[in-house]
């Protein structure tokens, strides 16, 4: 297992259009976490999934934003509409379940992060 | 206010000098706890994780008071290669909260 895969790695887009970014967790990991980072802040949760159910939004995430997870394996993230105030890096984690002795239970593991810069 | 709180520095610091962090939660019923350390434009790694009776890795000490709500970490003999920005994170029903970081620099 080669850890949390993010693509892209970087997006430049205009203001007003769609993008969409794909996470893939650790295969063993049932809970895939959604983070956005902008610079000199910490990550800051948007969504979490166990298995194929979104189980938290924030409420600070608008509805231009929506991400799923359909088959509980990967997820995706996608922003319509996108604004400057967008641009920021995503980033996707993933965990197991507190239940299940796994490396990582109950602990993030991140991927790379995708860039996202709305111009 | 925010759930996890930290002094984000920058620490300036020389090589091979001590240097300590801290933090604060707000949400009393937090589960877990952990540090993790971020370097310029890459993703968050997982340093350590916090236990009540505290902790130590190497170089590195966790310590956790639950009662104060507060959170540390301590660097002996700091390397250069130390140098990045040190995340808290606080655990609560299944929702991971970081901290904004602290920056250290660690000079030669």
């Amino acid at each position: 297992d080669t850890g949390v895969s993010q693509d892209p790695r970087h997006k430049i887009t205009k203001r007003g259009q769609n993008v969409t970014f794909r996470c893939d967790p650790i295969s063993e990991h049932n809970r895939l976490y959604w983070y956005r980072q902008t610079l000199g802040q910490g990550p800051e949760f948007l969504t979490y999934f166990q298995n194929e159910a979104q189980l938290e939004k924030s409420r600070l995430l608008s509805d231009r934003f929506s991400a799923e997870r359909p088959k509980g394996s990967f997820s995706t993230l996608e922003i319509q509409r996108t604004e400057q105030g967008d641009s920021a890096m995503y980033l996707c984690a993933s965990s197991s379940m507190g239940g299940q002795i796994l490396p990582g239970a109950n602990v993030l593991t991140f991927g790379a992060g995708s860039r996202l810069t709305v111009l | 206010r925010k759930e996890v709180e930290q002094d984000p520095g920058p620490f300036n610091v020389p090589e091979g000098a001590t240097v300590a962090f801290n933090c604060t939660y707000s949400n009393s019923a937090s589960q877990s706890f952990f540090w993790y350390r971020q370097d310029c434009r890459k993703e968050p790694k997982l340093l350590m994780s916090v236990y009540s009776s505290g902790n130590e890795d190497g170089r590195f000490t966790a310590q956790l008071n639950r009662a104060s709500q507060y959170i540390s970490l301590l660097i002996r003999d700091s390397k250069l290669s130390d140098s990045a920005t040190y995340l808290c994170v606080v655990n609560g029903f299944n929702k991971f909260y970081f901290g904004s970081g602290t920056k250290l620099n660690v000079k030669p």
